[in-house]
């Protein structure tokens, strides 16, 4: 199956800080990517979806500002939580659409962000 | 607005005990109905799509089907390393709609 990279995996930060998480599609090109916030014994909230190229289109109630989305390439996507706050404190995934016939949607491993 | 539901919310099986997950959905048009697995913090792993009314998928001990209303994962014979959270996820169809609705999950629990 196809192999989407996220970096990294847990990462703790000072309040007030900007965070980047990096999500790789490795063996296929990627034109849309989708950036998801999970809470505990919770579903999968979308908060942006990404196109190579172009801005990335947010969710409402999700600031843009704070979230900020670079899909510079069609195998990798950022996201940079910027001022960093301990309510931003969650499990953040990046998923790829990979090409082609199918629509699977093909997850990374997660990134446990802690703000401290 | 799309909407998942998935039940039970939790589910334990003794090794061996054969169940079901079901997964209700709502969309205007659909365009796939997905199923994953989802392990205590991982991303969720890809297991099946289904398109239409009437399709079945298997992997080893899964087989996902689905009817115009709702899915459903049939689990036999479950071991211990079958136990995680299975969620269900839908897209509409339309151009350039590949976004995922998901439901809240269930958490499956094999116990040896």
């Amino acid at each position: 199956g196809a192999v989407v990279s996220q970096h990294p995996s847990w990462v703790i930060c000072k309040s007030g800080t900007s965070v980047k998480i990096e999500c790789r599609s490795l063996d296929f090109q990627a034109t849309t990517m989708f950036w998801y916030r999970q809470f505990p014994k919770q579903s999968l909230m979308l908060m942006a979806t990404s196109n190579e190229g172009s801005k990335a289109t947010y969710e409402q109630g999700v600031e843009k500002d704070k979230f900020l989305i670079n899909h510079a390439s069609l195998t990798l996507s950022t996201l940079t939580v910027t001022s960093a706050h301990p309510e931003d404190s969650s499990f953040y995934i990046c998923s790829a659409i990979r090409g082609g016939s199918g629509t699977e949607a093909f997850f990374g491993q997660g990134t446990r962000l802690t703000v401290v | 607005e799309d909407q998942v539901t998935q039940s039970p919310e939790a589910l334990r099986l003794q090794e061996g005990e054969s169940s079901s997950l079901n997964c209700s959905y709502t969309v205007s048009g659909l365009r796939g109905l997905f199923w994953y697995r989802q392990d205590p913090g991982k991303g969720p792993e890809f297991l099946f799509t289904l398109y239409s009314a009437g399709e079945e998928k298997e992997k080893e001990r899964l087989k996902a089907t689905l009817t115009k209303k709702e899915s459903f994962l049939h689990i036999t014979a479950p071991k211990p390393e079958d136990s995680a959270t299975y969620l269900c996820a839908v897209t509409r169809s339309g151009a350039g709609s590949y976004q995922l609705t998901f439901g809240k999950g269930t958490k499956l629990s094999v116990i040896p």
